[in-house]
């Protein structure tokens, strides 16, 4: 089966770190990717693991471990705007003809002054 | 972002109303999707198309069809649904869906509500 976990709810403070994990066991496995979604937004691209290892982009650095079927988001220095869901997907070459995301049901992050 | 957009963003309709969901992608890609998004649900694949061809149906019910009659142009046309159809329907688009490096860009929705 197919399926991506990932908290449903987490709080922290502004100027704080946090850290959303994701775990996942999928068919295969072809990249994981982080989008951000503001309430009544589009998600936004945040960040693409494909190899072991930490991946950094400004505030945000995305981690994963592909023998573990694990992935974390880590968000630095944390702003108000960053108030957000967060979706975990996995790129599975099984599961579709195009090798289709398959989501979690994203965590909702609320940054609290 | 605005590479890809969505038209209408709200909808209200009678389960009997024919009504269409439009979207558009400014960014050359080649593919475009449809996902459904439900409350504390992830994020459902409907339909995906590649170079106009439909690739993809993830067993949705007739009563969604979508068209596709250029790279640039999605559409979903909804006949008599149901009130558990209400949700946020997402278009997205990307450039190579057979690429380990593609990424799918989002629009921001039509948030329809089925009375």
């Amino acid at each position: 089966g197919q399926n991506i976990d990932q908290p449903t709810e987490m709080t922290a403070t502004e100027g704080a770190i946090v850290q959303i994990n994701c775990t996942y066991q999928t068919s295969g496995f072809n990249g994981l990717f982080w989008y951000q979604q503001h309430a009544g937004e589009a998600p936004t691209f945040l960040s693409y693991n494909v190899l072991d290892g930490l991946e950094e982009k400004g505030r945000f650095s995305s981690f994963l471990s592909r023998s573990k079927g694990y992935s974390y988001l880590l968000l630095k220095e944390l702003q108000m705007k960053d108030s957000a869901s967060y979706l975990c997907a996995v790129r599975d070459p099984y599961g579709g003809s195009q090798g289709n995301l398959i989501f979690g049901k994203g965590t909702k992050l609320s940054v609290k002054p | 972002e605005t590479g890809v957009t969505q038209t209408p963003r709200h909808l209200v309709m009678g389960m009997t109303n024919k009504k269409s969901l439009k979207c558009e992608q400014h960014l050359g890609h080649n593919a475009m999707y449809w996902y459904k998004q439900s409350a504390k649900k992830p994020l459902e694949l409907m339909f995906v198309y590649s170079l106009e061809e439909r690739v993809e149906n993830n067993s949705v019910p007739s009563r969604f069809s979508p068209e596709c009659p250029n790279s640039s142009h999605l559409f979903l046309h909804l006949h008599t649904l149901q009130p558990e159809d209400s949700a946020l329907y997402l278009c997205a688009s990307s450039q190579d869906p057979a690429g380990v490096l593609d990424t799918q860009y989002f629009g921001p929705g039509t948030r329809l509500t089925v009375l």
